[in-house]
């Protein structure tokens, strides 16, 4: 089954509204990585989280790693229509190799 | 800067045919790894190396092989192929250990059609 839940599946928004996904693995996480990828494109990296309770930010993009290594969120500010695609949190898991285990991503459309 | 350079770009099979996959690392990265990505799905591991060897094994058929060579591009080859191995191959590479913290650079993805 899924390792890393990632919520919402689809996020419509008004340009100008806020954008948050989730997600949250069964197990401790070593590190989380950030992804963005666009129709047609490849997985873009955007951020790794390391620290518990680590908070990053990059302009209107908000990343938190959970306290407990087992959650993350992002959080886009005032969303623009570039902010469109599919957001994939990717967690390495302890002790299991440097391999990425990806939520389902939360695909993003933003409306003029 | 360099990027992770993936070929074919496209490729189009017909059941139960051969297709090899390559995928050249970023200069001086010497650990890959191969991600298969469904339509609509997330991308899934399915084998990586560190320096020439297999460092790590995902959901990877026994129909599938993968090598790393001296110069560290990789190939995953794959034989008899299916129908539902139609997807998006993605190699991605980082320049540490694997097992590492370091950030995964994906390539642009080989589109596997299998007729």
């Amino acid at each position: 089954g899924q390792q890393v839940m990632q919520i919402p599946q689809y996020q419509h928004v008004q340009e100008g509204e806020d954008f948050t996904t989730y997600c949250n693995s069964s197990t401790t996480l070593s590190n989380i990585q950030w992804y963005k990828q666009r129709p047609g494109g490849h997985p873009v990296f955007l951020i790794q989280l390391v620290k518990s309770g680590e908070v990053k930010k990059q302009k209107r993009l908000t990343f938190q790693f959970g306290e407990a290594k087992k959650n993350s969120s992002l959080h886009i500010t005032a969303t623009q229509t570039t902010d469109v695609g599919t957001y994939f949190c990717a967690g390495r898991r302890l002790n299991q190799g440097g391999k990425l285990i990806f939520g389902q991503g939360t695909e993003l459309s933003v409306k003029p | 800067a360099a990027g992770v350079i993936q070929s074919p770009r496209h490729l189009i099979k017909e059941k139960r045919e051969t297709a090899t996959l390559k995928c050249y690392p970023i200069p001086r990265h010497d650990t890959v790894y191969w991600y298969q990505q469904g339509p609509g799905q997330d991308p899934q591991f399915l084998i990586s190396f560190y320096e020439k060897m297999q460092s790590d094994k995902g959901s990877i058929p026994d129909r599938f092989s993968a090598q790393q060579f001296s110069d560290y591009h990789s190939e995953l080859n794959m034989s008899s192929l299916e129908l539902g191995d139609s997807a998006l191959y993605f190699c991605a590479s980082s320049p540490g250990l694997a097992g590492s913290t370091d950030t995964q650079y994906f390539g642009p993805g080989t589109r596997l059609t299998v007729l």
